[in-house]
């Protein structure tokens, strides 16, 4: 079946443009996530969502940077006014997880929107 | 302050041989350790995992070790393939169970 998917799969930007990026799940999936990779790093957690709400943001790195997951499938990852430093891979992942009971389902990862901010 | 540390940045190995790769956590709240592999322009692909209860967990090629004592897990690959040649990065999660915590991540070299 398809797995993750994500677009663009490059953007680049200007200081102080909006940007927004989409992340399509791999159907059924509940659990949504998304990581920001900057060069050199591993991924890092900034947003996870149980269908359509925000379960844990405490990633987001400060208010320019938005999420939303209106119908508990495709997801948007919005940041304001973008700086230089905001420029990294961003990273959507899904699993069919409900944290019920048990270990974590593995998360499947998509390629990534490489973002550029000049 | 980094809670999973990969210190090898990159690794070469040759066909056949054993590849080892570490990482170490500071965290003891950490209960299931994961392995991503990563091709460059692909997201990471989930290879194997080791829930906090076992030491030991193979998968055909793939072994992860845990020694919660010592707060460090080991993937081995044996024997090492050339299309092995990726970076692999170690990631935990722990408490709240969907958060994971990565690496920096080590890339792996399989020479022909």
């Amino acid at each position: 079946g398809a797995g993750v998917s994500q677009t663009p799969s490059n953007k680049v930007t200007e200081k102080g443009k909006y940007v927004e990026l989409r992340c399509d799940p791999i159907s059924g999936h509940t659990a949504l996530y998304w990581y920001r990779q900057s060069l050199g790093q591993g991924p890092e957690f900034l947003i996870y969502f149980q269908g359509t709400g925000a379960a844990d943001d405490s990633g987001l790195p400060n208010d320019r940077f938005f999420a939303v997951r209106p119908e508990g499938s495709v997801s948007t990852l919005k940041i304001q006014r973008t700086e230089r430093g905001d420029s990294a891979v961003y990273l959507c992942a899904s699993s069919p997880d409900d944290f019920t009971s048990g270990p974590p389902d593995t998360q499947y990862f998509g390629p990534g929107t490489r973002l550029t901010v000049l | 302050d980094q809670q999973v540390k990969q210190n090898s940045p990159s690794l070469s190995v040759q066909e056949g041989r054993i590849s080892i790769l570490n990482c170490d956590y500071t965290n003891s709240m950490f209960d299931y350790f994961l392995w991503y592999k990563k091709y460059p322009a692909e997201g990471p692909t989930f290879l194997i995992s080791i829930s906090s209860i076992k030491d030991k967990n193979e998968d055909g090629r793939f072994t992860v070790f845990l020694n919660k004592s010592a707060k460090h897990l080991s993937l081995h690959i044996v024997p090492s393939q050339p299309g092995d040649s990726a970076v692999y990065f170690c990631a935990t999660s722990g408490g709240s169970n969907y958060k994971l915590t990565f690496g920096k991540g080590t890339l792996l070299t399989v020479n022909p």
